[in-house]
């Protein structure tokens, strides 16, 4: 089936420092959403983006579309200790109702 | 505001028990999906209902079956449960088939098989 990489795996970095997670897929997607999960909780819905190229912020979150819309990217500026948690890109694959996880990449912030 | 409710919280089993997993969606959602997600494993998609029928089916083992009811809950039948059953199972709703609306998590049912 289809499926959707994650880059890196694991992320530590130090508060205020900055993070990124890469989402790549292996076909055209029409549009793509990031969860967040902290550690312990659910997923929670923060975006979805649908056009090539689509840029979007949340305060110190930038998500970002391909032009090729093959891949995204979440880009958190500053981090905080409250970014700690696993961010998943998730697509819709087949033609219903089957929304795919990526891999995940799970975000430590130390002090 | 409501939110998607999962029962029971926890559920502790023996092996080939049988489990029951109870989902209530958001109001007026009408698409239900169940997740089963590992320790430090991504959610992996079981299988979804939209309108009461069945919509997708993703990694679900025969063993488990599912429905979603005329009041749109859901439930998650298992069966000859075995050790690697253990796992968080998320439900998560949303409006609208095929529209890829923001899914909306209840909190999970943590079962362990010992």
């Amino acid at each position: 089936g289809q499926q959707v990489m994650q880059i890196p795996q694991y992320q530590h970095v130090q508060e205020g420092e900055d993070f990124t997670t890469y989402c790549n897929s292996s076909t055209t997607l029409s549009n793509i959403q990031w969860y967040k999960q902290r550690p312990g909780g659910h997923p929670v819905f923060l975006i979805q983006l649908v056009k090539s190229g689509e840029v979007k912020k949340q305060k110190r979150l930038t998500f970002q579309f391909g032009e090729a819309k093959k891949n995204s990217s979440l880009h958190i500026t500053a981090t905080q200790t409250t970014d700690v948690g696993t961010y998943f890109c998730v697509i819709l694959t087949g033609g219903g109702n089957k929304l795919t996880f990526g891999t995940g990449t799970q975000l430590k912030v130390e002090l | 505001a409501a939110g998607v409710i999962q029962s029971p919280r926890h559920l502790i089993k023996e092996k080939r028990e049988t489990a029951t997993l109870k989902c209530y969606p958001i109001p007026r959602h009408d698409t239900v999906y169940w997740y089963q997600q590992g320790p430090g494993q991504d959610p992996q998609f079981l299988i979804s209902f939209y309108e009461k029928m069945q919509s997708d089916k993703g990694s679900i083992p025969d063993r488990f079956s599912a429905q979603q009811f005329s009041d749109y809950h859901s439930e998650l039948n298992m069966s000859s449960l075995e050790l690697g059953d253990s796992a968080l199972y998320f439900c998560a709703s949303s409006f609208g088939r095929g529209r890829f609306e923001k899914l909306f998590f209840g909190s999970g049912t943590q079962l362990s098989v010992l």
